[in-house]
């Protein structure tokens, strides 16, 4: 079956700093990805995917992801954060392997920005 | 913002109790899901449905139910709650198109003594 991975549980990042958030998935024959955000006592948002065509996605609030197939990854990055940037983030997959299709979520990177 | 309400958005209740909790949409999708979110499991799908009265297991399906008698209304039911149930419950939506869950309720907070 699928799976994601996210290295960082949590990522501190000072204000107008980039940052990159990083998402490995399992292979398979085809997938497709996404990253949801989620701000204190709230559900999850999506923020971008991909499915097909470029491999560099731009998302909501200057959000964008590149996907690399040779190195299982779908990497999130924004040039200069904001306080109110800070929420956790998920990486997910959707993908099609010997056990049918599947959603997976990962478990999340925890940004918090640094005034 | 797309029209999901999770009820009640906080419980707490005692071990061996029965739990309902309630998801209503009001943007006519077909697909609806259950998951469970906690810490360093992201979340994960407990149940989900394609139809009125079609549903399916997802990952952590023991211990819950489900039923879909209205488009709109999805319900999860701990028939008797154990501590380790206790979790942050969210249902989500997606329409016929959709490959992944695309909006989500706010949460209901369920605690388990």
């Amino acid at each position: 079956a699928q799976s994601v991975t996210q290295l960082d549980s949590q990522v501190p990042v000072f204000e107008e700093a980039p940052v990159e958030l990083r998402c490995n998935y399992s292979s398979s024959v085809s997938v497709y990805l996404f990253w949801y955000v989620q701000y204190p006592n709230q559900g999850l948002q999506l923020l971008l995917k991909y499915l097909s065509g470029s491999t560099l996605v731009k998302g909501i609030n200057g959000f964008e992801a590149e996907f690399n197939k040779s190195q299982t990854s779908f990497h999130l990055r924004k040039p200069s954060v904001h306080i109110s940037d800070t929420a956790e983030y998920f990486c997910a997959v959707s993908g099609c392997d010997n056990y049918g299709q599947n959603f997976v979520f990962g478990p999340g990177t925890r940004l918090s920005v640094l005034p | 913002d797309a029209g999901i309400t999770q009820s009640p958005r906080h419980k707490v209740t005692e071990t061996g109790t029965p739990v309902t909790l309630r998801c209503h949409q009001t943007e006519n999708h077909r697909y609806m899901y259950w998951y469970r979110q906690d810490p360093g499991h992201g979340l994960r799908l407990i149940h989900y449905s394609y139809g009125v009265k079609d549903t399916d297991k997802g990952e952590v399906s023991d211990g819950y139910s489900v039923s879909r008698s209205k488009t709109e209304d999805f319900l999860l039911t701990l028939e008797s709650a154990t501590s380790s149930q206790t979790s942050v419950y969210f249902c989500a939506i997606s329409d016929p198109g959709g490959l992944q869950p695309q909006h989500f309720g706010d949460g209901t907070r369920l605690s388990i003594l």
